[in-house]
């Protein structure tokens, strides 16, 4: 099945722009949607389609994708944006169609 | 306001049984896929399964093939999963979520705040 890679962490200061990426084989062929999980809590959607953003999700929030690797960029971070961010892909094709990346923990210093 | 409320889990024994239930309010329901993801402790998320608008189509990751039965009611506004022999392994958090398909392509848009399933003797 597809297979999506994120960095475990990431860690970024106040003010600052962060990059989650997620990596797989040809990524930019397919559409890619992140999800924030804040602790304790259900995930949300943040961005759809590599690059829509959902009513009431700040302009702060960015997605790309092209070739192998799809991004997820926050600027101007905020201590309120410190969470776990998945990746996830719909792979028609596949016996298992829906595949998640491993996370990523976004830590706000 | 789109609502998904999950009940139904619980401390089950290993070879148990469990059915997990989703309300669902905010939305015309019947016009939705509808889904189960799960989240291990400590862990990430894992999709589930997935059914149609009208319960014609149903898909099922391939651990829980052959024991979890994802199933609706739309004259309810509900959504269900049937789990049987349960496992160590299918200790998680399940989520309910709302589905959309489009173009071959499918993302969910609103979740449940989850249901904890704790499979232990």
């Amino acid at each position: 099945s597809y297979v999506l890679t994120q960095p475990p962490s990431v860690s970024v200061a106040p003010g600052k722009t962060a990059r989650i990426t997620c990596g797989g084989n040809n990524i930019g062929s397919k559409s890619v949607h992140w999800y924030q999980q804040k602790p304790g809590q259900a995930p949300v959607l943040v961005i759809y389609y590599d690059s829509d953003r959902p009513s009431g999700i700040p302009e702060r929030f960015s997605g790309s994708n092209s070739g192998n690797t799809a991004t997820l960029t926050i600027s101007r971070v905020e201590a309120g944006d410190e969470a776990d961010y998945y990746c996830q892909v719909w792979d028609s094709s596949s016996d298992h169609p829906c595949v998640f990346g491993g996370g990523t923990k976004l830590t706000v210093l | 306001e789109v609502q998904l409320v999950e009940s139904g889990g619980g401390l089950v024994q290993p070879g148990g049984s469990l059915r997990l239930s989703c309300a669902a309010s905010g939305f015309t329901f019947s016009s939705y896929w509808m889904s189960w993801v799960r989240q291990a402790p400590g862990k990430g998320l894992e999709w589930v399964a997935n059914i149609k608008q009208d319960g014609s189509e149903k898909y099922y990751v391939d651990s829980v093939k052959g024991r979890f039965t994802i199933s609706r009611d739309n004259a309810k506004n509900s959504l269900y999963l049937q789990m049987n022999s349960l496992r160590a392994e299918d200790t998680a958090v399940y989520y309910c979520a709302r589905g959309l398909l489009w173009f071959g392509e499918f993302y969910f848009d609103y979740w449940g705040q989850g249901t904890l399933v704790t499979v232990s003797s």
